[in-house]
């Protein structure tokens, strides 16, 4: 089975710190993508990432980075987190749309519910 | 601009009842649809997807949708529901000639099951 482990399922922070949100995904897949979620709203995509270090922003990028230097692992960066970053953040990974492989469906971690104090 | 709708915030139905959490879609060209699962506190697990061909599709843990394209609907169904069905549910969709990052969420239906 798939597996996509991200590093905490609960986080606390302080407005204006720098968080650090970690994905790693074990089946070599080639995308993977940052949601957030929030109640009423569904999940709103932040970033993607096709291929190690590219990256492309989603509907909602502003206040949020990303990285890729491996192929496992998909981080999201909040540069100075605010209290309207609160919310539950998804990691998925799915295979790449190339090669015929369009139809593929994404896997998901467990995600990490956030609060921003 | 591709969208998702599912018009019902929250299911309820009674144990042993069939039950159906409806969606409706809008993309330019032919969908890719799919249907996950969340229960408290966790992440999306992936119930089912219509891809091409029979319009019934069936999934994990006795699911299955109806994909109809003349009304844009792929509304999930189960013929006897259980208690541990109670979850959020979320359809999504994915126009077939997009890329990954093109797939688009409803904004979810709670279901419950009353035992």
């Amino acid at each position: 089975d798939v597996k996509v482990t991200q590093s905490s399922r609960y986080l606390v922070k302080r407005t204006g710190e720098k968080v650090f949100l970690e994905c790693v995904q074990d089946m070599d897949h080639e995308n993977m993508f940052w949601y957030r979620q929030d109640p009423g709203l569904g999940l709103r995509l932040i970033y993607f990432s096709y291929d190690v270090k590219m990256k492309e922003k989603g509907d909602i990028p502003e206040g949020y980075s990303v990285s890729r230097e491996k192929k496992e692992r998909f981080s999201l960066i909040l540069e100075s987190a605010s209290t309207n970053q609160t919310s539950m953040y998804l990691c998925a990974s799915s295979l790449s749309t190339a090669g015929g492989f369009r139809n593929t469906e994404a896997f998901f971690g467990q995600g990490t519910r956030l609060t921003v104090v | 601009a591709q969208s998702v709708a599912q018009p019902e915030d929250q299911v309820n139905v009674a144990e042993g009842n069939p039950l159906t959490v409806k969606c409706t879609y809008s993309v330019s060209g032919n969908p890719y649809l799919f249907w996950y699962v969340q229960y408290p506190n966790r992440g999306l697990q992936f119930l089912l997807k219509y891809i091409t061909g029979d319009n019934l599709v069936k999934g994990s843990y006795g699911f299955e949708a109806e994909f109809n394209k003349s009304q844009t609907s792929f509304h999930l169904k189960k013929p006897s529901a259980l208690v541990s069905d109670s979850a959020l549910y979320f359809c999504a969709v994915r126009e077939a000639s997009g890329s990954a990052r093109q797939l688009t969420f409803g904004s979810g239906t709670q279901l419950t099951v009353l035992p």
